[in-house]
């Protein structure tokens, strides 16, 4: 099976501006989740989705939104960049008890 | 989910075994211990879990004390790839199909294989 895949793996945008990030779980699996990573605060639980709905959120701005489509691949969305928001942005998929990580999108805020 | 408690860091020669402790003394009889590793800049890869019997796939063994409130991952004959930073986690095990609960990582411990 191939594995996760994310879109795009870096990303340069400037303050105030907004963006979009893409993950392609493996398939047959459902659940998606996001997290952030920054070398100050670590790896953080951004959200989960399953079969299309928000089950867990973690404790992030409005600002910080996803959305999971029929296909199970999930995309989400930063609106009003701020320059705190640069860091790498992980995708995991989990069918059972073991997440599955992608390689990431690097999103640098200018 | 039960918090974890990690050394920062930890050196190993190339070839030899690699233990790395990790206590959870707050942990709960329904909590699992997972591991996890990061090498620089991917993402982190599951290594193994366990609840309360020792377990062993290709990567790693996982010892968990009887008290079940620390435990050790074990890389047998670690070799350079193996530098990375290693995610001790507990938590629960999903209950409905498919579902999978957050993950809560903490600073973990970076290990250095050393030639």
């Amino acid at each position: 099976k191939a594995g996760v895949t994310q879109t795009p793996r870096y990303l340069i945008k400037t303050r105030g501006q907004q963006v979009t990030l893409s993950c392609s779980p493996i398939s047959g699996h459902r659940s998606v989740s996001w997290y952030q990573q920054t070398p100050g605060q670590g790896l953080q639980f951004l959200f989960e989705y399953f079969s299309e709905t928000q089950r867990n959120k973690g404790n992030f701005p409005g600002r910080f939104s996803g959305r999971q489509f029929s296909n199970s691949r999930s995309e989400m969305n930063v609106s009003t960049l701020e320059l705190g928001d640069s860091a790498l942005y992980l995708c995991a998929s989990s069918e059972n008890n073991e997440q599955f990580f992608g390689p990431g999108t690097r999103l640098t805020v200018l | 989910d039960a918090k974890t408690t990690q050394p920062p860091s930890m050196d190993c020669a190339e070839g030899r075994a690699a233990n790395l402790p990790c206590n959870h003394s707050t942990i709960s009889g329904n909590e699992y211990v997972y591991w996890y590793r990061q090498i620089h800049s991917q993402g982190p890869q599951y290594i193994i879990h366990g609840l309360k019997n020792n377990e062993t796939n290709e990567m790693a063994s996982l010892i968990i004390t009887e008290d079940r409130k620390s435990s050790t991952l074990i890389l047998p004959h670690a070799t350079l790839r193996d530098t990375a930073v290693y995610y001790c986690i507990v938590r629960e095990n999903t209950i409905s199909s498919g579902s999978a609960r957050q993950l809560t990582f903490g600073s973990g411990t970076q290990l250095t294989v050393l030639p």
